[in-house]
């Protein structure tokens, strides 16, 4: 069956660090791959898109890198900041019929001042 | 520009009773669309619609109906709730092609209880 998956454990790091965050998934051939920032009680927020035929995107300080034949994404946050500290949703993109997204439970990020 | 507006933001029904989550957008997006949230699992999609008069399902449908009379507007009714169905609720909107190009917008979540 399709997975996606992204580490549920907490991820903390100290400011002006690097985080970088993974998302796996196995059984699906996504179109595009997505970024999302949630903050507690709020929606999730739309951070970056990158397709199937790129290897990286960036804007500003975060950069995304998709590697179909590992079938993995990196999402990095260079100079992180307590404001960054959040949780992140990867989400895939299928093209294949009517779109199909699948979304991960994210991962906890909380960057220490 | 308020985005996607959701009400109510919390809400408690006892088992049996129906109710309607209410979403409204102003960006004039064709696509939107429901999905519930719960611990330890991704959004799910349950409902959307790719235009006025347009509606389908998603991946968990069952007990729950929507319509889209208009484009501004996508309510979610729940039938007869379940304690199952306690979750929080997100609606989304998007340009096109269901956000796969420009990613969703989502709302700030309505968070129901079935006791």
């Amino acid at each position: 069956s399709q997975k996606i998956e992204q580490n549920s454990e907490a991820l903390n790091i100290q400011e002006g660090k690097t985080a970088t965050l993974t998302c796996n998934y196995t059984n699906y051939s996504p179109a595009y791959l997505q970024w999302y920032r949630q903050d507690p009680g709020r929606g999730p927020v739309f951070l970056l898109l990158i397709r199937e035929n790129e290897k990286e995107k960036r804007k500003e300080r975060l950069k995304v890198t998709f590697d179909t034949t590992l079938k993995q994404s990196l999402f990095h946050i260079t100079a992180s900041q307590p404001a960054d500290s959040a949780t992140y949703l990867c989400a895939l993109v299928s093209t294949s019929g009517t779109y199909k997204y699948i979304f991960g439970t994210g991962t906890r990020l909380k960057v220490l001042a | 520009n308020a985005g996607v507006t959701q009400t109510p933001k919390f809400q408690v029904l006892k088992t049996g009773q129906s109710m309607t989550l209410q979403c409204a957008q102003d960006m004039n997006h064709e696509y939107m669309s429901w999905y519930r949230q719960d611990p330890g699992m991704g959004l799910r999609l349950i409902h959307y619609s790719v235009g006025a008069g347009i509606t389908d399902q998603g991946e968990v449908p069952n007990g729950y109906n929507v319509s889209r009379s208009t484009t501004e507007d996508f309510p979610l009714r729940l039938l007869s709730a379940a304690p199952s169905q306690t979750s929080v609720y997100f609606c989304a909107s998007s340009a096109g092609d269901l956000g796969a190009h420009y990613g969703y917008t989502f709302g700030s979540g309505t968070r129901l209880t079935v006791v």
